[in-house]
């Protein structure tokens, strides 16, 4: 298992364009978190799915912002529309179920998507 | 409202020299607090989970404690390698969410 994987690393784009980012979790991890950072802030929390189920959202996240996990494997988030204020590092991370102690888990991080907008 | 402050924003440090972090957290309800070192333009990495006041844990040069309003992450005689933003965050519990401070970028000169 190598950890978290998150595709593109890198992506530029100009104002008005969709982008989309996958994460491919660790195998048989069945909680999955999307977050944003900016810079010198802490992970800013965007959605949690658990499985296929996408269970919260962020009531910050804009109606620009969609992320799917289909067939409760890897993930998708998309931006409609970019706008120069969504320029960040989108991080995604995953955790395991641990038996008898639901949510006492510990996220792993992937190494991030930086996207600028221009 | 869930909050976590970390401080100092910044510390600077000579090698061997000890000193500690503090995340203080407001939560109705703590679920756990985490610990993670960031190195630039890279992901978190996780270091520690602690559940309850009177906890601690260890790991290398690392020592994590937990009160019921604060958490201290001890640094003992920190080599440059050390050298990386650790981040605090917070899940409340019967919630999902992870709540993150901004962190404290710590440089340990040689």
């Amino acid at each position: 298992d190598t950890g978290v994987s998150q595709n593109p690393r890198h992506k530029i784009t100009k104002r008005g364009q969709n982008v989309t980012f996958r994460c491919d979790p660790i195998s048989e991890h069945n909680r999955l978190y999307w977050y944003r950072q900016t810079l010198g802030q802490g992970p800013e929390f965007l959605t949690y799915f658990q499985n296929e189920a996408q269970l919260e959202k962020s009531r910050l996240l804009s109606d620009r912002f969609s992320a799917e996990r289909p067939k409760g494997s890897f993930s998708t988030l998309e931006i409609q529309r970019t706008e120069q204020g969504d320029s960040a590092m989108y991080l995604c991370a995953s955790s395991p179920r641990l038996g008898g102690t639901a949510g006492r888990s510990e996220q792993f991080f992937g190494p991030g998507t930086r996207l600028t907008v221009l | 409202e869930d909050q976590v402050t970390q401080s100092p924003e910044a510390l600077r440090l000579q090698e061997g020299e000890s000193s500690s972090l503090n995340c203080s957290y407001t939560v109705s309800g703590l679920r756990g607090l985490f610990w993670y070192r960031q190195d630039p333009g890279k992901g978190p990495e996780f270091l520690f989970t602690l559940y309850s006041a009177g906890e601690e844990k260890e790991k290398e040069r690392l020592k994590a404690t937990l009160t019921k309003k604060e958490s201290f992450l001890h640094i003992t005689a920190p080599k440059p390698e050390d050298s990386a933003t650790y981040l605090c965050a917070v899940q409340r519990r019967g919630g999902n969410q992870f709540y993150f401070g901004t962190g404290t970028s710590l440089t340990v000169i040689p």
